[in-house]
């Protein structure tokens, strides 16, 4: 069974650093293009970053350019995101996806909560 | 930035009947759209890719159409654990990939 469960999510002061990670069972992510993508409190859906088989390749929405960085480490079969600089309004449950090729977000995490407040 | 408008944003209905969501795109991304149900404290599943594909184990009642910047998602008769928030999402321009801002599909 394909699954995937973050961690790493906590409330941290403006301006603070947090980790997330996103371990995954049931498949190999050597093969995949894995995303994070946020979701604010009574909000939609954001895509925040992504990075490709490999890890070669990493790209990032405007509002986290600098600030964020998307890695993995396909011996541990995990994904993270390294989050600098936080802001208020990067608060929201960050969820891992794989991206399914040629479909879209296959296959989510439950989700992490960053809570970003003084 | 492609930018999916979404509408209605709520949408009222009783079980049984049908259902019609509407997505639309600032440009054209050919038939690369997908569409996504989200339920209250659950992560977003993915229901339709490429415009009209049915993903793995999503029911026949879930169907969906359009290319270049229309599209609708339609549920042919509304079964109560349809009731959730669905999202449309682009895939044809990219970074970012982006969504729309969510139809709360509710009962009547």
């Amino acid at each position: 069974e394909v699954q995937l469960v973050e961690s790493g999510g906590a409330l941290v002061q403006p301006g603070g650093s947090l980790r997330l990670s996103c371990a995954a069972s049931g498949f190999s992510i050597n093969y995949y293009w894995m995303s994070w993508v946020r979701q604010a409190p009574g909000k939609g859906l954001e895509w925040v970053a992504n990075i490709q088989p490999g890890g070669s390749g990493t790209f990032y929405v405007d509002s986290v350019k600098g600030r964020f960085t998307v890695s993995r480490d396909d011996a541990k079969n995990s994904l993270y995101l390294q989050m600098n600089s936080l802001r208020a309004e990067d608060t929201a449950v960050y969820y891992c996806s794989r991206e399914t090729t040629g479909e879209g977000f296959g296959f989510w995490g439950q989700g992490t909560l960053v809570t970003v407040s003084s | 930035e492609v930018v999916l408008t979404q509408s209605p944003a709520t949408l009222s209905l009783s079980p049984g009947e049908r259902a019609t969501l509407s997505c639309r795109a600032s440009q054209s991304v050919g038939n690369y759209l997908a569409w996504y149900q989200q339920k209250p404290g659950q992560a977003p599943r993915l229901l339709i890719y490429d415009a009209s594909n049915r993903a793995t184990d999503i029911p026949a009642r879930f169907s969906g159409s359009g290319s270049g910047t229309d599209f609708t998602l339609t549920i042919s008769s509304l079964e109560p654990e349809d009731f959730a928030i669905y999202y449309c999402q682009q895939r044809s321009d990219w970074p970012p990939y982006t969504f729309g801002q969510g139809t709360k599909l509710e009962i009547k």
